[in-house]
């Protein structure tokens, strides 16, 4: 496994609560990815970072908020969690532009 | 947008039958695409990619993808399936050089039969 962490693996949060997922590197990669995988749909691109405090967004971005202050620490931050946002979420790195991404676990959220 | 299709949302094979997935893109230009597998209840695993070079591509657990530019595809084959091949696969493609997105395909779910 390529050296990256999730947590929470599984969190069951109420609608309105803000949430923050955080994915950890110990590989040093510059580029970070947060996918969000719903059936039928695959897995969507929420956020990503090409380095420290350089984020940018995907094609599912709105509701979502993203910071990387450090080069291994990706964090993903529902403002107000809504039934919708309920989804696995993964974490991807990759080393360069043109290398292939490696996955975390996921973690497995629900907005009840 | 650039987008990616994977035409089979569910397959269902014997084992021992020979697996083809489709995948298309839409992106004219010069792209990076890969295969990944997710087996149930894991995380996206790498099982093969394409940079350049000879677009018969092979990858790991006896996979391979053939890069065909004129008709947009990179479908992905296997001559003889395994009970354990059971999985979800996804089709992803980056465009080439400057682009930080990965763009994935809705999936394949693989059920083979033993």
């Amino acid at each position: 496994d390529a050296g990256i962490t999730q947590s929470p693996r599984h969190k069951v949060t109420e609608t309105g609560t803000p949430v923050t997922l955080r994915c950890h590197q110990t590989e040093n990669h510059r580029y970070m990815y947060w996918y969000r995988q719903d059936p039928g749909h695959g897995l969507r691109l929420i956020h990503y970072s090409y380095g420290v405090k350089d984020t940018d967004k995907g094609e599912v971005s709105d509701g979502y908020s993203v910071s990387r202050s450090k080069t291994e620490d990706f964090l993903l931050t529902l403002e107000s969690a809504t039934s919708s946002q309920t989804s696995v979420y993964f974490c991807a790195i990759k080393k360069g532009l043109d290398t292939e991404a490696f996955f975390g676990q996921g973690t497995r959220l629900t907005v009840v | 947008a650039q987008s990616v299709s994977q035409h089979n949302h569910h397959v269902i094979l014997s084992e021992a039958a020979s697996l083809e997935l489709g995948c298309n893109y839409s992106y004219g230009g010069t792209v990076n695409l890969f295969w990944y597998v997710q087996y149930p209840g894991q995380h996206l695993q790498l099982l093969l990619k394409y940079f350049s070079g000879d677009p018969l591509v092979k990858g790991i657990k006896g996979f391979e993808a053939e890069f065909i530019k004129s008709k947009f595809s990179f479908n992905l084959r296997k001559p003889s399936v395994q009970w354990s091949d059971t999985a979800e696969y996804f089709c992803a493609v980056k465009k080439g050089a400057g682009s930080y997105q990965l763009t994935f395909g809705k999936g394949t779910k693989l059920s083979v039969i033993p």
